[in-house]
């Protein structure tokens, strides 16, 4: 199976912030990797697809980029709706389709 | 408004069974391949099965594979999983989503999880 590992596991920022976030995989993906956001007692929300395709609604101040097996997420403006667990997923090939173990953004 | 609605969540013994269902409104569900993902109390997300269209194919995460089986009703709209011989660490909140997908020509297609439902929690302990 391939394992998504992302880094870090938790970050405090403020608001206007820039922030990043990693992921990767233990083998080629090639850009079968998506992006969900997660606020507390609600369903994940698809944000990216194809490593840097926007999802329809999502803000341009989110952008997803990478290849192969490293990838990022980032936020160039961190807004207060922001805060939020953030999570990779690969969906390259037959399953398991693995997620990140997440990666908790907190106000600072 | 684009929906799912899952329920069957329950506390259960281990070794007990119990019955998902999900609800589809505002999708084609019929033309909709769908999944169920889990996420296990302060933990991440793990995918746990997929079922075609028409229900011919389906798979099954190692975790759960012989134990639990997904199901649809496109008749109904709705998408089941049901999970036999039930042990502590299935203990989560079980979601159910669409399964859709980019294609590009000559390209595999890029899936992923875009319409989620609120979820439905299964609590298997003694």
């Amino acid at each position: 199976d391939i394992q998504m590992t992302q880094s870090p596991s938790s970050l405090s920022a403020s608001v206007g912030d820039r922030v990043t976030i990693t992921c990767r995989a233990s083998q080629t993906i090639n850009n079968y990797l998506n992006w969900y956001q997660q606020k507390p007692g609600k369903a994940p929300k698809l944000l990216i697809y194809a490593a840097s395709t926007f999802q329809s609604g999502v803000p341009s101040r989110f952008s997803g980029s990478g290849s192969g097996t490293d990838f990022t997420l980032t936020i160039t403006s961190l807004q207060p709706e922001d805060f939020a667990t953030y999570y990779c997923q690969q969906t390259y090939s037959s399953p398991p389709w693995t997620f990140g173990q997440g990666t908790k953004v907190e106000i600072k | 408004e684009v929906q799912l609605v899952e329920s069957g969540g329950a506390l259960v013994q281990p070794g007990g069974s119990l019955r998902l269902s999900c609800v589809a409104s505002g999708i084609s569900f019929s033309g909709s391949e769908m999944t169920w993902v889990r996420q296990t109390p302060g933990k991440g997300l793990e995918w746990v099965s997929y079922i075609s269209t028409s229900g011919n194919t389906k798979y099954y995460a190692d975790s759960v594979k012989g134990r639990i089986t997904i199901s649809r009703d496109n008749a109904k709209n709705s998408l089941y999983l049901q999970m036999d011989r039930l042990r502590a660490e299935d203990t989560a909140v079980y979601y159910c989503a669409t399964f859709g997908g980019s294609c590009p020509p000559q390209r595999q297609c890029y899936n992923y999880m875009d319409v989620w439902g609120k979820g439905t929690t299964v609590t298997v302990s003694s």
